[in-house]
């Protein structure tokens, strides 16, 4: 499809688990977002990648959370020792550089039991 | 810090105009952006103000005046497809994308 695509669309487990995230960004988009959001709740930013690097990484919540973009394409957002309050929809969203209009796709909601 | 303020819910009848009000606390921007979401889908680039005035694209409005930090959004000739969460976000100098959202405004359209 031409849109963002992410997967799993929905993810469910333990807590202490450790979760992978994917996200496959419109073909030609540099830049490349991730955003949690909770029930209720606008998006919150996690980190950006402007091509391969992570550009800002400062609403990663602590350390359990990584990102990594290889090769400035699909991103995957890696989540360790999952506690219930990680429970929330995932969204990737990608654009062209220097613009504010994102493409976000439809999010992976994880649950933490 | 980006406070970002806007109304949990507006009601509106199908036809009406809805105003959609956002205040924010920052010190600088790059840009004020109106998002649509639906619920359980992605939210989707509705439009943008970086300077101060009215932005019209067909039935959706964007206003912003940067000196009392505020905008707003103007829904015109409703229709029940515009139910939705409308999300108010701001994106930081040097920063297009990286956006602190407001909570959303739900809006109810009924017939």
């Amino acid at each position: 499809g031409a849109g963002v695509s992410q997967t799993p669309s929905n993810k469910v487990t333990e807590k202490g688990k450790y979760v992978e995230l994917r996200c496959d960004p419109i073909s030609g988009h540099t830049a490349l977002y991730w955003y949690r959001q909770s029930l209720g709740q606008g998006p919150e930013f996690l980190i950006y990648f402007q091509g391969t690097g992570a550009a800002d990484d400062s609403g990663l919540p602590n350390d359990r959370f990584f990102a990594v973009r290889p090769e400035g394409s699909v991103s995957t957002l890696k989540i360790q020792r999952t506690e219930r309050g990680d429970s929330a929809v995932y969204l990737c969203a990608s654009s062209f550089l220097n613009t504010g209009e994102l493409f976000f796709g439809e999010g992976s909601r994880l649950t933490v039991l | 810090g980006q406070n970002i303020d806007q109304p949990t819910e507006m009601t509106a009848t199908e036809g009406a105009i809805v105003q959609i009000n956002c205040t924010y606390q920052t010190s600088g921007f790059n840009g004020l952006f109106w998002y649509q979401q639906h619920a359980g889908e992605a939210p989707t680039f509705l439009s943008y103000n970086v300077l101060d005035g009215l932005e019209e694209k067909g039935r959706f409005s964007s206003f912003l005046s940067r000196s009392k930090g505020y905008s707003y959004l103007l829904l015109k000739e409703l229709q029940m497809k515009d139910s939705a969460s409308y999300l108010c976000a701001v994106s930081p100098p040097g920063s297009w994308g990286k956006f602190q959202f407001g909570a959303g405004t739900q809006v109810v359209v009924t017939p």
